[in-house]
């Protein structure tokens, strides 16, 4: 069992549409979770970061975190053609610079 | 504030060969880490400098191996290539100067292709 899944998508919604994509994970030392935005030919972009477990808000962007179930989500809002993108969860068990675990991302379009 | 660079950005190799791949952090950075992008793996962490020192290291073979330098700048290098080196090798920077979250910022990558 690989330390977090993610589904790989492809993930095709309409303009305006809300978004889940969600990971899950089997190592209980995790505690801190990330959210990375990844266009094509870039490297990934940080977009949220929790700790432990609880919500997290920003903008039209919401992270939960769930250590009881190992299981974190990202929900986006009113989703843009923008957002178009590999979004890719990550976690740690220290925080900083530590080793950070991915998941193998999901591949959102959102169509106009 | 200029962002974390990578040279080459793309690069193409023979199985046996040696390369060596650049990271610029960004300015004030101390910490840099280095992640190989595959279809099949995703991101998987290779290892992390920080003041010169390697901090942590993933799962990797000993042909890859990295370096930092004085100015955070860092390398690095993969003996005797395989195919299955051909990836997408991300460096990222971050302060890393505590305990707490830190963001990575990354760059935008050395596409290698090993023929």
């Amino acid at each position: 069992q690989k330390e977090v899944e993610q589904d790989p998508g492809p993930l095709s919604v309409p303009e305006g549409a809300i978004v889940s994509l969600n990971c899950t994970y089997s190592n209980s030392a995790f505690q801190y979770f990330m959210w990375y935005r990844q266009y094509s030919r870039k490297g990934p972009e940080l977009l949220m970061y929790t700790y432990s477990s609880g919500n997290k808000e920003d903008g039209r962007f919401t992270a939960q975190v769930d250590k009881s179930s190992k299981y974190i989500s990202l929900f986006i809002r009113d989703s843009q053609p923008s957002d178009s993108a590999t979004y890719l969860c990550a976690m740690s068990s220290q925080g900083g610079s530590e080793k950070l675990v991915f998941g193998k991302g999901t591949k959102l379009t959102v169509n106009p | 504030k200029a962002g974390v660079t990578q040279t080459p950005r793309y690069l193409i190799k023979t199985r046996g060969q040696q390369v060596t791949l650049s990271c610029s952090p960004i300015s004030g950075h101390r910490s840099v880490s280095w992640y190989q992008q595959t279809p099949g793996q995703g991101l998987q962490f290779l290892f992390e400098y920080f003041s010169e020192t390697q901090r942590n290291k993933g799962n990797f073979p000993g042909r890859f191996s990295g370096r930092q330098f004085s100015n955070s700048r860092s390398e690095m290098n993969v003996s005797t290539l395989e195919l299955g080196d051909s990836a997408l090798y991300l460096c990222a920077s971050s302060l890393a100067t505590g305990t707490g979250v830190y963001e990575q910022y990354f760059g935008p990558g050395t596409r290698l292709t090993v023929t």
